[in-house]
């Protein structure tokens, strides 16, 4: 069955510098890949989505790569700030096992002053 | 627009209980999903729904049971409570599907003892 895995280590940057966040996946290549941030006690909430055949997508300071050759998608956040700081989840569809939605345990982001 | 709602924020019950955790969304969305989140851990798909009076299982729905009388409703009910249970309750909406962003309620949070 498909497997996801996020960065398993919290993320300490400082402010300014650019966060990079993985998520590889196991098994065969989704259709649409999602990113979320989550902040305590809080539900998800929707960043941004890339489609298989897209490489990458920009919206504002985020940056998503999808590379279908090494199973992985990488998160970036430029020009970091305190209020990046949050988790952030990957989510793959299983368009091949009935079209759910499959998420990463996510990865937990610090930017520091 | 509310968007997603939840109720209650939080509950505590006794091994054996039973309880509805309610979702109601005014976004119109024919998708709708019940999730579960432990610590540390990514979103389980427990059930969902594509429309009123169609439902299916997700990755752990085991016990659990929903319903989908309205395009706006779709509760949860947990008829014999096991503290296994005990998680945060995430429900969410989309328009058409997964290859849609998902639009997450504020959860509950449910304790069994």
């Amino acid at each position: 069955s498909q497997k996801i895995e996020q960065n398993s280590e919290a993320l300490n940057i400082q402010e300014g510098k650019t966060a990079t966040l993985t998520c590889n996946y196991t098994n065969y290549s989704p259709a649409y890949l999602q990113w979320y941030r989550q902040d305590p006690g809080r539900g998800p909430v929707f960043l941004l989505l890339i489609r298989e055949n897209e490489k990458e997508k920009r919206k504002e300071r985020l940056k998503v790569t999808f590379d279908t050759t090494l199973k992985q998608s990488l998160f970036h956040i430029t020009a970091s700030q305190p209020a990046d700081s949050a988790t952030y989840l990957c989510a793959l569809d299983m368009t091949n096992q009935g079209g759910k939605l499959i998420f990463g345990q996510g990865t937990e982001l610090s930017v520091k002053p | 627009n509310a968007g997603v709602t939840q109720t209650p924020k939080f509950r505590i019950l006794k091994i054996g209980q039973s309880m509805t955790l309610q979702c109601t969304q005014d976004m119109n969305h024919n998708y709708m999903y019940w999730y579960r989140q432990d610590p540390g851990m990514g979103l389980k798909l427990i059930y969902y729904s594509v429309g009123a009076g169609i439902t299916d299982k997700g990755e752990v729905p085991n016990g659990y049971n929903v319903s989908r009388s309205t395009t706006e409703d779709f509760p949860l009910r947990l008829e014999l409570a096991a503290p296994s249970q005990t998680s945060v309750y995430f429900c969410a909406s989309s328009y058409r599907g997964i290859k849609e962003t998902q639009y997450f309620g504020p959860g509950t949070r449910l304790l069994v003892l």
